[in-house]
């Protein structure tokens, strides 16, 4: 069975506070996506990473992409409220046809 | 660009009864899936469909069941409801050819069973 672990599941911090999410196989993956969902509103994607040791960045959010591509990791610094919502990793395992393997999420709570 | 919308937004049925809630996919996107989302946890995947034909399936029931029509919309069917499939029903559409299955994901159903 293949898993996507996801840490940590809640997360509350201030604003302005700096805070890293993780996204975790012991399987390979072809591609790895993140997605932001705010309350009442469906995922949202916000990057593909595809290469090992990839780096991406929107603004104040930073994605890397593990160098075996069995990992990943959102950093988000100077947090704000706006930031707030459901952080979703989902990847497409090597050789599995596109399927989409996604993570339980992360849930951030920041406060003013 | 039209992106991806879901009717009715909120619903709400009793144990047994049969529902369905429909999906138009973003323009430009031929396949549909359909996730099943409990609060605060990430979106199980129930089904995909592709040229009107079901593309792969998750682990539910026959009891939940779809239709993907010409124009790429698409119904997700459920009988005999049961309490537990009290959640927020996510349709997301893609492109078939594209490499990395991105999800576009419509702001969801929100299905009460009482």
């Amino acid at each position: 069975t293949q898993l996507l672990e996801q840490s940590p599941q809640f997360l509350s911090i201030q604003e302005g506070e700096n805070l890293t999410v993780y996204c975790n196989s012991s399987s390979v993956f072809s591609s790895l996506q993140w997605y932001r969902q705010e309350p009442g509103e469906g995922p949202v994607l916000l990057v593909t990473v595809v290469t090992g040791g990839e780096v991406k960045k929107l603004k104040r959010l930073t994605f890397q992409f593990g160098d075996a591509r069995k990992d990943s990791s959102l950093h988000i610094t100077a947090a704000q409220p706006g930031d707030t919502g459901l952080y979703l990793c989902a990847g497409v395992y090597a050789g599995n046809n596109r399927k989409l393997i996604w993570g339980l999420g992360t849930s951030l709570a920041v406060n003013p | 660009e039209t992106g991806v919308t879901q009717s009715p937004t909120h619903l709400i049925k009793t144990r047994g009864q049969q529902v369905t809630l429909r999906c138009s996919s973003q323009s430009g996107h031929n396949t549909v899936s359909w996730y099943q989302q409990a609060l605060g946890q990430g979106p199980q995947f129930i089904f995909q469909y592709y040229r009107e034909e079901e593309n792969g399936r998750g682990n539910f029931p026959p009891r939940f069941s779809g239709l993907q029509f010409p124009n790429y919309s698409s119904e997700l069917n459920v009988n005999a409801l049961e309490l537990d499939d009290s959640a927020l029903y996510l349709c997301a559409s893609s492109l078939a050819s594209g490499a990395y299955n991105e999800q576009f994901f419509g702001p969801g159903t929100r299905l009460t069973v009482l």
